[in-house]
């Protein structure tokens, strides 16, 4: 069975550009999870989507944004970039709630 | 809200040791906790959960964990540690009373953990 599949693995834009990350969960999987990980924050939840619906959303700006299609994929898109949006973007599918999350090898972003 | 805390940024301990990476926990309901590790470049692995039952959860690679209830913690053991162990180790709960969690996790800040041969 395939892992969870970001893309792409890195990634390096502009201060003001936009950007879109993809995560493909395992097979089966309806709720995928994106986190942000950094060196100063640690890892912290973004969002959760689960059967194209949000779940839950973390604390962060409106300019993080993301959806699910039905097939379960889901990206997440960052515009009007900013410095400290460099991290790590990590996302973890789940088949239901309260479950082992698999995480993908997440997807480094720099922004410069 | 719930928080996690891991009070040791770094644990070296030398090949053939035990070892152990503490965590305790904050949340208003039932705890969910998990063990991921995170090795150089990679996203994280889970190692183990606790949901119910037995306070002493085994997981992957010969690691465990005992789950305190009343210390509100949850420290990961190995009993002897390998120098391949050698990477970031995450804690991370969820309130398992809430049904709106959903799947998300609040993690700890990391421990790094050194097994030196």
């Amino acid at each position: 069975k395939a892992g969870v599949t970001q893309t792409p693995r890195y990634l390096i834009k502009t201060r003001g550009q936009q950007v879109t990350l993809s995560c493909s969960p395992i097979s089966g999987h309806r709720s995928v999870s994106w986190y942000q990980q950094t060196p100063g924050q640690g890892l912290q939840f973004l969002f959760e989507y689960f059967s194209e619906t949000q779940r839950n959303k973390g604390n962060f700006p409106g300019r993080f944004s993301g959806r699910q299609f039905s097939n379960s994929r889901s990206e997440m898109n960052v515009s009007t970039l900013e410095l400290g949006d460099s991290a790590l973007y990590l996302c973890a599918s789940s088949w239901g709630q309260g479950l082992s999350g698999f995480f993908g090898q997440g997807t480094r972003l720099t922004v410069v | 809200a719930q928080s996690v805390a891991q009070p040791e940024d770094q644990v070296n301990v030398a090949e053939g040791n035990p070892l152990t990476v503490k965590c305790t926990y904050s949340v208003s309901g039932n705890p969910y906790l998990f063990w991921y590790v995170q090795y150089p470049n990679r996203g994280l692995q889970f190692l183990l959960k606790y949901i119910t039952g037995d306070n002493l959860v085994k997981g992957s690679y010969g690691f465990e964990a005992e789950f305190n209830k009343s210390q509100t913690s949850f420290h990961l053991k190995k009993p002897s540690a390998l120098v391949s162990d050698s990477a970031l180790y995450f804690c991370a709960v969820r309130d398992g009373t809430n049904n709106n969690a959903g799947n998300m996790l609040t993690f700890g800040g990391g421990t790094r953990l050194m097994v030196k041969p």
